[in-house]
């Protein structure tokens, strides 16, 4: 079955430290991988997804296929950082149609 | 910026009572879904809509749950009746397409269940 694990709920680090949020997936095809995060009182909004390669805010992640992982990475923790954040697993839903799977998610605080 | 609208932000209902939720996806968004999320969870997937087409409906209780999107734009989500365990965030979210990868959800507010 397709599944997305997140196995921190809880990570607390200090400004400037390095983060990093872990991912692993397991999915027996091509997978399509997203992070998405809700800072306190916001929407849940995409932050990035793996097919743009591209960095958000800082934030990078990279497709391990090895590994069935998309782990989340930050070099400097700022304290705006501070949110949760979901990893997502895009799935065929039917004909051209995709859905995606969430993990349970991750709590950053980064304390100052 | 436009916005995915959910109404009401909050209920609370009785155990057997009935409940409704409804949403506006952002105009001219094909994709309409709808998630509940359980305290601790990550948001599961109950009902897409592509159009007013349902195209995955795999996850939703439908002995109580029901589900529409009659014009193809905003969606009603209803509970009937309510037990104990629906107590959730009911999120709504909507795409352009509904395609892999090239598609952003945007995500409602949400609308806070607590059946008493």
């Amino acid at each position: 079955a397709q599944r997305v694990t997140q196995p921190e709920k809880l990570l607390s680090v200090f400004k400037g430290a390095p983060v990093e949020l872990k991912c692993n997936y397991s999915y027996s095809g091509s997978p399509e991988l997203f992070w998405y995060v809700q800072y306190s009182r916001q929407r849940l909004q995409l932050l990035l997804r793996h097919i743009s390669r591209e960095s958000i805010k800082g934030f990078t992640a990279d497709l391990n296929k090895g590994e069935t992982s998309f782990h989340l990475k930050k070099p400097f923790a700022q304290e705006e950082d501070s949110a949760m954040y979901y990893c997502a697993l895009s799935l065929n839903s039917g004909g051209s149609n995709y859905k995606l799977t969430f993990g349970k998610g991750t709590l950053l605080t980064v304390n100052p | 910026e436009a916005e995915v609208a959910q109404s009401p932000r909050y209920k609370i209902t009785e155990k057997s009572q009935a409940v409704a939720f409804w949403c506006d996806p952002i105009s001219g968004h094909a994709t309409l879904y709808w998630y509940r999320q359980i305290l601790g969870q990550g948001p599961e997937l109950l009902v897409q809509f592509q159009d007013e087409s349902v195209v995955d409906d795999s996850q939703l209780p439908k002995d109580r749950f029901s589900a529409e999107r009659l014009k193809g734009v905003d969606s009603t989500l209803k509970i009937q009746p309510a037990e104990l365990g629906d107590s959730a965030m009911y999120l709504c979210a909507s795409s352009l397409f509904g395609l892999a990868g090239k598609d952003t959800q945007y995500f409602g507010p949400g609308t806070r269940l607590t059946v008493l």
